[in-house]
């Protein structure tokens, strides 16, 4: 088994900060995805990852970087938190990508901005 | 562009009632359908996925058939416990691609 670590789990920022979330992963699994879930939204896709060093945008990539620089590691930064936001941000990986395969997702970030 | 919608947002059951959660999905071909449940303080765990039509998934008591004519994969359980109590998301795998699609959720309450 293996298992997807998220830190920080609560995440509070100030209007127009920069802030990274980071996401490990011990699968060794080749895809990684960062999702965003808010309430009554369900869970959208900003960006995902399909090897090392590839980045490919999602449904909710503005306002948003991200960075894979090694197969275990996949981090996401918010370029410019916006006041009174609140949204947990849930990283997820896959074996090989093909979107019939399950995502194994971490507990989350808890991301407040105040 | 592919997506899928959960009828319902909220399920309030008593212990030992059937549940019904809708599902249905837009997109082409045969795309992948996913159930994950959400608890508290966690990510989605995968429950099951069907990936053909006519296709039954299931697990722990949870079971949904891939319907092609009804682009539905409805989720149900014939007698729910209040172990039950989560978030049901349906999902998507695109066709040929690497997306996966959530559903916005619905929230199941299981009353002892």
């Amino acid at each position: 088994g293996g298992i997807i670590t998220q830190t920080p789990k609560f995440l509070i920022g100030q209007e127009g900060q920069k802030l990274t979330l980071k996401c490990q992963q011990n699968f060794n699994h080749d895809t990684m995805y960062w999702y965003r879930q808010d309430s009554g939204k369900g869970l959208r896709l900003i960006y995902y990852s399909i090897t090392e060093n590839d980045l490919q945008k999602g449904d909710l990539s503005e306002g948003y970087d991200a960075s894979r620089e090694k197969k275990s590691s996949f981090s996401l930064t918010v370029t410019s938190a916006q006041k009174n936001e609140m949204a947990v941000f849930l990283c997820a990986s896959s074996l090989s990508g093909g979107s019939a395969e399950t995502l194994y997702f971490g507990s989350g970030t808890r991301l407040t901005v105040l | 562009g592919d997506s899928v919608t959960q009828t319902e947002g909220q399920v309030a059951l008593s212990e030992e009632d059937f549940l019904t959660i809708h599902c249905n999905y837009s997109a082409s071909g045969y795309p992948a359908l996913f159930w994950y449940v959400q608890y508290p303080g966690e990510g989605p765990q995968f429950l099951f996925r069907a990936s053909r039509d006519k296709e039954k998934g299931s697990s722990r008591g949870f079971e949904a058939t891939y319907d092609k004519g009804t682009t539905s994969f409805h989720l149900r359980k014939a007698s729910v416990q209040e172990s039950d109590s989560a978030v049901y998301y349906c999902a998507l795998g695109e066709t040929n691609a690497y997306k996966v699609i959530f559903g916005k959720g619905t929230h199941l309450h299981v009353l002892p």
